[in-house]
């Protein structure tokens, strides 16, 4: 069945830099777009990024534009959040997320959902 | 930005009874070129990772329930749940993906 896994959250200090990875199994990767949401601790859901299936294509919410950049690897199976120039504001649980096939990056839904990894910026 | 708001920001319902959650839009997210309303509902239970529910705003994903429905129009959405089992208690959210960047309501806590 189809599975994401995250992982490489942890604790990390304001202004150093932590890279995410997605691990999916049960569909092939280089068919779907991929998009990475964020949810801070007791708080709502907010998009973080999305990258195309072939990765020529990727979109960052404003806050994190510039910092984090999204990048796969489709023969590992393996999807990426580079994040660098980290913020106390940037702590939240990481999911990344499946688009559905054959929609265009800026219209997706998402489903499934990994189960998330915690990144705490703190010093 | 589209901005996405819920009401109510939590609501109590009996078993059995009928759940109303309400999501409206800061502009309308219905496409002109193919008249589909670009609305996702997801349903969040503690210590678990979003779920997908509803996408074209009336649309069930495969395996949900038939008690969980969506309708709306441009800009005014709703996400009903029928008859309210104990399994359904969670933080619905809507979604927009109407233009980027993708937005959520700020969820609404429902319980029993």
């Amino acid at each position: 069945q189809v599975q994401l896994v995250e992982s490489g959250g942890g604790v990390v200090q304001p202004g150093r830099s932590l890279r995410l990875s997605c691990e999916v199994s049960g569909f092939r990767l280089g068919s779907y777009v991929m998009h990475w949401v964020r949810q801070a601790p007791g708080k709502g859901l907010e998009w973080v990024a999305v990258i195309s299936d072939d990765g020529t294509n990727e979109y960052y919410v404003d806050s994190v534009r510039g910092r984090f950049t999204s990048s796969r690897d489709n023969s590992k199976n393996t999807l990426y959040l580079q994040m660098s120039s980290l913020r106390v504001e940037d702590t939240a649980v990481y999911y990344c997320a499946k688009g559905p096939h054959g929609m265009s990056p800026e219209h997706n839904w998402f489903g499934p959902w990994g189960q998330g990894t915690l990144v705490t910026v703190s010093s | 930005d589209i901005v996405m708001t819920q009401s109510p920001d939590s609501l109590a319902v009996s078993l059995g009874e009928r759940a109303t959650i309400n999501c409206k839009s800061s502009q309308s997210i219905l496409h002109d070129s193919n008249n589909k309303k670009y609305l996702a509902w997801y349903q969040q239970k503690p210590g678990q990772s979003p779920k997908l529910l509803i996408y074209w705003a009336s649309t069930r994903e495969s395996g949900v329930p038939d008690r969980f429905s969506g309708s709306g129009s441009g800009t005014d959405f709703t996400l009903t749940i029928s008859s309210l089992q104990a399994e359904d208690v969670a933080v619905y959210y809507c979604q927009q993906y109407y233009s980027i960047p993708i937005t959520f309501g700020q969820g609404t806590r429902l319980e029993i």
